[in-house]
């Protein structure tokens, strides 16, 4: 089954510099590779996705990119803001399974 | 509207109780999941509905039973449960599976067995 790297497992970053979380998949079949920002007592939250077809995605201050030869996708936090502190999850998906993958969690911290 | 709404927030339990979670999704999604997730963890995915018929079972103990009475409704009902059965419970939903769709979390029910 697909199995899902994710790195570091924390993280604490200046107000305003940027922020990277790495991610390495193992099924070549995976197609779908969504983030997740999950917030203290709350579910978590998409917050960009990308498919195998592209190898960037941006979305205002966030970004992703994919690298599928090499099998691994980052999120990409650019001038950070405190309320960016979170727990983010990475995640693949691989046509024909059922089910997402999850990484094992980054816990970012924004220092003011 | 992108919402999931589960309900119960937070649920505390005797290991002789019955209760039961439930979740409700209005985008017209035709795929609902339940996820379990303890600390510091990812979720881990229990059960997977398809157009209201169960297609996934991830090796849940019987003593977690779901429930999908129509395309908008997930339930899950919890009986005899134990102490390390308490966890953030989280209904999901997506278009349809296979996924390769936006999956959309609720808030989960933070449960905790006595």
């Amino acid at each position: 089954g697909e199995n899902v790297e994710q790195h570091p497992s924390t993280l604490s970053v200046q107000e305003g510099d940027s922020a990277v979380i790495k991610c390495t998949y193992s099924d070549s079949a995976s197609n779908y590779f969504p983030w997740y920002k999950q917030e203290l007592g709350k579910g978590p939250q998409l917050i960009i996705d990308i498919r195998s077809n592209v190898g960037e995605k941006k979305d205002q201050r966030i970004a992703v990119t994919l690298n599928k030869t090499a099998k691994h996708f980052s999120l990409h936090i650019t001038e950070t803001q405190p309320e960016d502190s979170a727990v983010y999850f990475c995640a693949a998906w691989a046509f024909g399974n059922e089910k997402l993958t999850f990484g094992t969690g980054t816990r970012l911290t924004i220092i003011p | 509207d992108t919402e999931v709404t589960q309900t119960p927030k937070h649920l505390v339990m005797g290991m002789t109780n019955k209760k039961s979670l439930k979740c409700e999704q209005h985008m017209g999604h035709r795929a609902m999941y339940w996820y379990k997730q303890k600390a510091k963890k990812p979720p881990e995915l229990m059960f997977v509905y398809s157009y209201e018929k169960l297609s996934i079972n991830e090796s849940v103990p019987s003593r977690f039973s779901p429930e999908c009475p129509n395309s908008s409704l997930l339930n899950l009902h919890l009986h005899a449960l134990q102490p390390e059965d308490s966890a953030l419970y989280l209904c999901a939903s997506s278009r349809e599976r296979p996924a390769n769709t936006e999956a959309f979390f609720g808030q989960g029910t933070r449960l905790t067995v006595v």
